[in-house]
């Protein structure tokens, strides 16, 4: 059974900056990963899939990179709707989620 | 409209059952995977069950099987799922969610129904 490991727990930072996400697995799940994103009192929408393929409608600012069992999310300039939870998912595995919050 | 639209949350004592069903439409259902995913109150996501575009093929969470089956009828374009012996902690939102590819991707996410497991 795969885990996936997400790092930080929660992201503080400021509009404009940088966000950098981690997803770590416990074995190798190749490119195949996906990412999403869920803001409150949303359903989860699908950002990332294949590690690093934008799904349709994704903004460019978003970029998945990685493989094997290391994978990251960078959001190279948080937008105010940027802020929300991050979830990495392997198949039927999720990870636990990574909060970016506004400092 | 693309859509899934779930119903038959309820609260519920422990031990009891219900029938989560999910309608689909806008797009062709026969043709997918189709996951229930649930989520606790402030936490992550889980994922319970999995049935195949024809419903030969299931398959289902540790945490679940055995207590929960899904199905569906595509004459009907719904998908359910038969949840009995409930627990406290099968306290949830549960999801039906689309798949697009063999890696279980999910495209399209209903809006989930509220499961409440109390006595």
């Amino acid at each position: 059974e795969i885990v996936l490991t997400q790092s930080p727990a929660t992201l503080s930072l400021s509009p404009g900056e940088r966000a950098t996400l981690s997803c770590r697995a416990s074995q190798s799940v190749s490119s195949y990963l996906a990412w999403y994103q869920q803001k409150p009192g949303q359903v989860p929408r699908l950002l990332i899939y294949d590690a690093s393929k934008r799904a349709t409608g994704i903004p460019a600012r978003f970029s998945g990179s990685g493989s094997g069992t290391d994978f990251t999310l960078t959001i190279s300039s948080l937008e105010p709707e940027d802020f929300a939870v991050y979830y990495c998912q392997h198949r039927t595995a999720f990870g636990g989620g990574t909060k970016v919050e506004i400092k | 409209e693309v859509q899934l639209v779930e119903s038959g949350g309820d609260v519920v004592q422990p031990g009891g059952s219900l029938r989560l069903s999910c309608a689909a439409s806008g797009f062709t259902f026969s043709r997918y995977w189709i996951n229930w995913v649930r989520q606790t109150p402030g936490k992550g996501l889980e994922w319970v069950a999995s049935i195949k575009e024809d419903g030969s093929e299931k398959y289902y969470a540790d945490a679940v099987r055995g207590r929960f089956t899904i199905s569906r009828d595509n004459a009907k374009n719904s998908l359910y799922l038969q949840v009995n012996s409930l627990r406290v902690e099968d306290t949830a939102v549960y999801y039906c969610a689309r798949v697009f590819n063999t890696y279980d991707y999910v495209d399209l996410w209903g809006q989930g129904t509220l499961v409440t497991v109390s006595s």
